[in-house]
């Protein structure tokens, strides 16, 4: 079975550029998760998505961050302008439906995101 | 307060040894617990559920203390293999699945 697949693998950006991760979950998995993980700290959730819908964003800094899963499998995040902070790995997990028991969260490679 | 905290390492021990690594969640409705583990460099990976009985999965054993808003985890004969970071997680009662974690614990299994 195929994991959950991530592009770009690594970035280098300035600040103030823009920059986006693409993330395909695991086939049939109708949430999806992204996260942020600084060097150091666990991750942490940004935005949760349940098919096309957004479960979640209220820890997704809104005036840079933007995320959206138009077809209810694929999903991207965007940040614009990035800022020094914003260096980290970006992971995208995916979980069966909500309403099965199951909370184990499948995650992809990650994008480590340099911003300099 | 962080609401799951762990002690970071790092924990360096010989093969054969037994390690064991703590947690406590500062909200009293977290529901479901568990135990993640993320090599160097790579994506967390779930490791074991933790249940209100304790559980064993072969040299891991999971204990929570629900009282204490604890939990830990107990690692017996390291392995080399065993070396990796152990994230703490946490699910909150009606927070759609969510789940809130640690920063994790480093553990090195020495030669």
């Amino acid at each position: 079975e195929a994991g959950v697949a991530q592009s770009p693998r690594y970035k280098i950006i300035e600040k103030r550029q823009s920059v986006a991760f693409w993330c395909n979950p695991i086939s049939g998995h109708a949430t999806l998760y992204w996260y942020q993980q600084i060097l150091g700290q666990g991750p942490k959730l940004l935005i949760q998505f349940q098919n096309n819908g957004v479960v979640d964003d209220s820890q997704l800094p809104k005036d840079r961050f933007s995320a959206e899963r138009l077809k209810g499998v694929d999903s991207t995040l965007k940040i614009q302008p990035a800022k020094l902070e914003d260096s980290a790995v970006y992971l995208c997990a995916s979980s069966l439906d909500l309403d099965r028991s199951s909370y184990e969260q499948y995650f992809g490679p990650g994008t480590r995101l340099t911003v300099t | 307060r962080k609401e799951v905290e762990q002690d970071p390492g790092p924990f360096n021990v010989p093969e054969g040894a037994t390690v064991a690594f703590n947690c406590t969640y500062s909200n009293s409705a977290s529901q479901s617990f568990f135990w993640y583990r993320q090599d160097c460099r790579k994506e967390p990976k779930l490791l074991m559920s933790v249940y209100s009985s304790g559980n064993e999965d072969g040299r891991f054993t999971a204990q929570l203390n629900r009282a204490s808003q604890y939990i830990s985890l107990l690692i017996r004969d390291s392995k080399l293999s065993d070396s990796a970071t152990y994230l703490c997680v946490v699910n909150l009662v009606g927070s759609a699945r969510q789940l809130t974690f640690g920063s994790g614990t480093q553990l090195t299994v020495l030669p």
